[in-house]
């Protein structure tokens, strides 16, 4: 079965610190690949995806994500976190019928 | 333009009574998908359906729910009667087209069976 892992439960990163959340992939076909960010008391927010062509792809709030099809990742990175990064992340595969397949989430803490 | 609305945000009912979820998606999305994250777990795939017809419901958990989305628009899970592993939360998403289009999310019912 297609499945996504995020084996981090957490991340704590200062302010102004580069920020990298990961993302790892089963092997299985084309994977297309989102991430979702779930700021408090809020729902779920897309940030990007990868669907095809380049593997660095750019989304909201100044995140990017980088496929690598030999690591079989897909980690999210910011270059500069802010406190409001504060928030919790999670990576999703598209599965048959276009349904997604969660990984379990990360909890990112920036810290002033 | 409205996104996806979930009613209500919160409800606490005891175990064996009837709780039940709506949902609005984003006006012409003919997508709509039902998650559940059950106490900090991944979230899960419920059902798909596409205007009023169930696609997919591979991810219901048991004859205790059901899922309705009369007329292509809105859309119910009725949880009856329900138990203490139901709790968690219920997330809805809408979608436009079929491939490769992201689906945006309701802010969740957080439900709890005390």
């Amino acid at each position: 079965a297609q499945s996504v892992a995020q084996p981090e439960d957490q991340v704590n990163v200062a302010e102004g610190n580069p920020l990298t959340v990961k993302c790892t992939y089963s092997v299985s076909g084309n994977p297309y690949l989102f991430w979702y960010v779930q700021y408090p008391n809020r729902g779920l927010q897309f940030l990007l995806k990868y669907i095809t062509g380049d593997n660095l792809v750019k989304g909201s709030y100044g995140f990017e994500a980088e496929f690598n099809k030999s690591q079989t990742s897909f980690h999210l990175k910011k270059p500069s976190a802010l406190v409001s990064d504060s928030a919790l992340y999670f990576c999703a595969r598209r599965a048959a019928g276009n349904k997604l397949t969660f990984g379990g989430g990360t909890r990112v803490l920036v810290k002033p | 333009e409205a996104g996806v609305t979930q009613f209500p945000s919160h409800s606490v009912i005891e175990k064996g009574q009837t709780v039940t979820l709506r949902c609005d998606p984003i006006s012409g999305h003919d997508n709509l998908y039902w998650y559940r994250r059950v106490m900090g777990k991944e979230i899960k795939f419920l059902l798909h359906f596409v205007k009023e017809s169930k696609q997919d419901e591979s991810g219901m958990p048991n004859n205790r729910f059901l899922a309705e989305r009369t007329g292509g628009t809105y859309s119910t899970l009725k949880v009856q009667p329900a138990e203490l592993e139901d709790s968690g939360v219920y997330f809805c998403a809408s979608s436009q087209e079929y491939q490769n289009t992201e689906a945006f999310f309701g802010q969740g019912t957080r439900l709890t069976v005390v």
